[in-house]
Order: C-alpha cells, then sequence, then structure tokens
C-alpha cells in the first residue's frame, strides 16, 4: 500500500524566514493534500495539489508525480504559522494515507 | 452552513461500554464517505470507506465496524470498548467522478475510553 514521509519531523523558524516541508510517497496516487492539524485535532485544509503548482497567499504546493514528491513553500513566517502540518495521498477510492506530520515552531 | 457534522462532539466512556459515533453529509449526492483515527501522537489512519448506501469496506482492523445506512449517513460503532480506542475520530467526504478526488473532513470526534 501507500507509504507516506514527511519531513522534517519539526522545524524552528525565527518570523520572517521561509521554510520548506517535504512529503515522499511510495506509489503513484490521484490524490495529494496539504492540511494544518489544529491542536484538538480537526484539519484545515491548505492544498488539494495532486500535480504541478498552486499557492494561496504565503503557501505553495508543488508536487512532482514521477519523483514521488510534494513540498509545502512558507515564505515569510509568522508566528501564527506555527503548528502541525499533514500531507496525505492516495486513491480516491480508497482514501488518503498520512504522513506522521511536521511540526514547525516560528519565534519572533 | 456545514457541509459535514460528526456527532459527539467528545465521548468518555469507559473500557468494555459500547459505542456509536455518527457522521452526516448534506447537500451531497452519492458521495463516498471515510473514517479516520488518530491516537495521540500518531498517525491519522484510514478505517473504513464506503462507496454507496450498505457497503462499506474495512482498511485496518480495530474491533470497530462501520455502517452506511443511508445515503448522507456514516456509522462506527463497536459493542466492546478497548482502552487503545482511545483518540480522534474524523470523518471525510468526496464526489464520485468528476475530476477532482479532494477529500473534505469533519471537525472530529474525541473519544476517551478509561
Amino acid at each position: 500500500g501507500q507509504q507516506v514521509q514527511q519531513s522534517p519531523a519539526s522545524l524552528v523558524l525565527q518570523e520572517g524566514e521561509n521554510a520548506e516541508l517535504q512529503c515522499n510517497f511510495s506509489t503513484s496516487l490521484n490524490s495529494m493534500q496539504w492540511f494544518y492539524q489544529r491542536p484538538e485535532g480537526s484539519l484545515v485544509s491548505l492544498f488539494y495539489n495532486p500535480s504541478g503548482t498552486k499557492q494561496s497567499g504565503r503557501l505553495t504546493s508543488t508536487t512532482v508525480i514521477k519523483e514521488r514528491r510534494s513540498s509545502l513553500h512558507i515564505s515569510s513566517s509568522q508566528i501564527t504559522d506555527s503548528g502541525t502540518y499533514l500531507c496525505a495521498a492516495g486513491n480516491y477510492a480508497q482514501g488518503l494515507t498520512f504522513g506522521l506530520g511536521t511540526r514547525v515552531s516560528v519565534f519572533p | 452552513a456545514q457541509t459535514i457534522h460528526q456527532w459527539p462532539v467528545a465521548e468518555i466512556k469507559a473500557v468494555g461500554s459500547p459505542l456509536s459515533l455518527g457522521c452526516t453529509i448534506k447537500g451531497k449526492s452519492s458521495p463516498n464517505l471515510y473514517w479516520y483515527w488518530q491516537a495521540t501522537g500518531g498517525t491519522l489512519q484510514q478505517l473504513f470507506y464506503s462507496i454507496t448506501v450498505g457497503q462499506v469496506e474495512s482498511v485496518v482492523q480495530l474491533n470497530l465496524s462501520a455502517s452506511r445506512p443511508k445515503d448522507d449517513q456514516f456509522i462506527l460503532s463497536t459493542e466492546k470498548l478497548l482502552l487503545s480506542h482511545s483518540g480522534f475520530y474524523l470523518c471525510a467526504w468526496s464526489l464520485l467522478g468528476g475530476r477532482s478526488y479532494e477529500q473534505y473532513f469533519g471537525p472530529g470526534t474525541r473519544l476517551t475510553v478509561l
């Protein structure tokens, strides 16, 4: 089955720095999503991006299917960006396989 | 208005007691439905999925069962809870067909088994 690896496991940033979060998946997919997980557990959808590049504000997601990787770029990080970022990959009918996440901490 | 509703928001139950968690989707016809679970500090894991009423596929065995009694409803249950069932349960939906396989998640249910 699908395996998803996220790196780094954690990241410490000074406010204003950029960051790149990586997600590697083991088999081909037709679904790739990035989420922010709130401390209480619920998910905030950031991107649905099975291929190519998408941008939303300071966030950019790039997925390269043939290299089996996806990335989330955070530019000009802010304290409010702190938290856990999850990527998930899979086949739509069978659901998503999630990575363990990257915990981001942004300090002033 | 929220498309996906989960109930209850949180539950504290005793080991060995029964459990029923629910998920309702509003305004979507024949969605694919999914249950996911996350133990504290663990990875979100898919438990079940359903592409039509009455049909449920199991992905991970956790001594839980799921049913889809109506097109817009997905139920997760067990007759006897284990300590290991504690965690956060998320329901999700996606649409059949189309070009997007995006999944949309509910707010979740926090389960504590004592």
